[in-house]
């Protein structure tokens, strides 16, 4: 069974920083692309950020270029996401999402997602 | 930057009647990167549709999506209570965006 968790949320101030992460299991997580989806309380879904399966691709929404930087571990069968310079308005619930099917020709869209982390800045 | 424009906003309808979501792009989706998710309260997202009108694993096939280039659509036919959701189309590949999603309620 797919198994995303992720970790790292909390509450702080505008300006400062954290680190999410998330642990995968049940699929080999080498061959997949990763996501980070998130979503304001109340708002609707925003992506933020996907990097491919060997790191040689990774992607950002424009309002997080240079503040949040997207890395995963495959030996660790982990993802994180680096946030730096927070603002209020990057308080959300923030899911790491796999890929629909492991990365190929094709590109596809997330397929399995965790629950969510909680990130408040205020 | 594609953008991707959801109507309406809230449709209220009744068990067992069929509805179609539309989702229109500012350009052209060439590829056919297009998906459908369903969310619930509290809940992540659930893939319904890739690739414009493929079911994902376990979908009913009581959903199906359609269209092409600029115009999109996710048809439901015969709501089960278990329907009554948010609905969000996605456009995917090197850069990924949502639409502000559709919510359909109980009438």
């Amino acid at each position: 069974e797919v198994q995303l968790v992720e970790s790292g949320g909390g509450l702080v101030k505008p300006g400062e920083s954290l680190r999410l992460s998330c642990a995968a299991s049940g699929f080999t997580f080498s061959t997949y692309t990763m996501n980070w989806v998130r979503q304001a309380p109340g708002k609707g879904l925003e992506w933020v950020s996907s990097i491919s399966s060997n790191s040689r691709y990774i992607y950002y929404l424009d309002s997080v270029k240079g503040r949040f930087t997207l890395s995963r571990d495959n030996a660790k069968n982990s993802l994180y996401l680096e946030m730096n310079n927070l603002r209020v308005e990057d308080t959300a619930v923030y899911f790491c999402a796999r890929d629909f099917k492991p990365q190929g020709i094709l590109a596809m869209p997330a397929g399995s997602w965790g629950q969510g982390t909680l990130v408040t800045v205020s | 930057e594609i953008v991707l424009t959801q109507s309406p906003g809230t449709l209220s309808l009744s068990p067992g009647e069929g509805v179609t979501l539309s989702c229109r792009a500012s350009q052209s989706i060439s590829t056919s990167y297009l998906a459908w998710y369903q969310q619930k309260p509290g809940q992540a997202p659930r893939l319904l549709i890739y690739g414009a009108s493929s079911r994902a694993t376990g979908i009913p096939d009581r959903f199906s999506g359609s269209g092409s280039e600029t115009d999109f659509t996710l048809t439901i036919t015969r709501l089960e209570p278990e329907d009554f959701a948010v609905y969000y189309c996605h456009h995917y590949g090197s850069s990924r965006t949502f639409g502000q999603g559709t919510k359909l309620e109980i009438k």
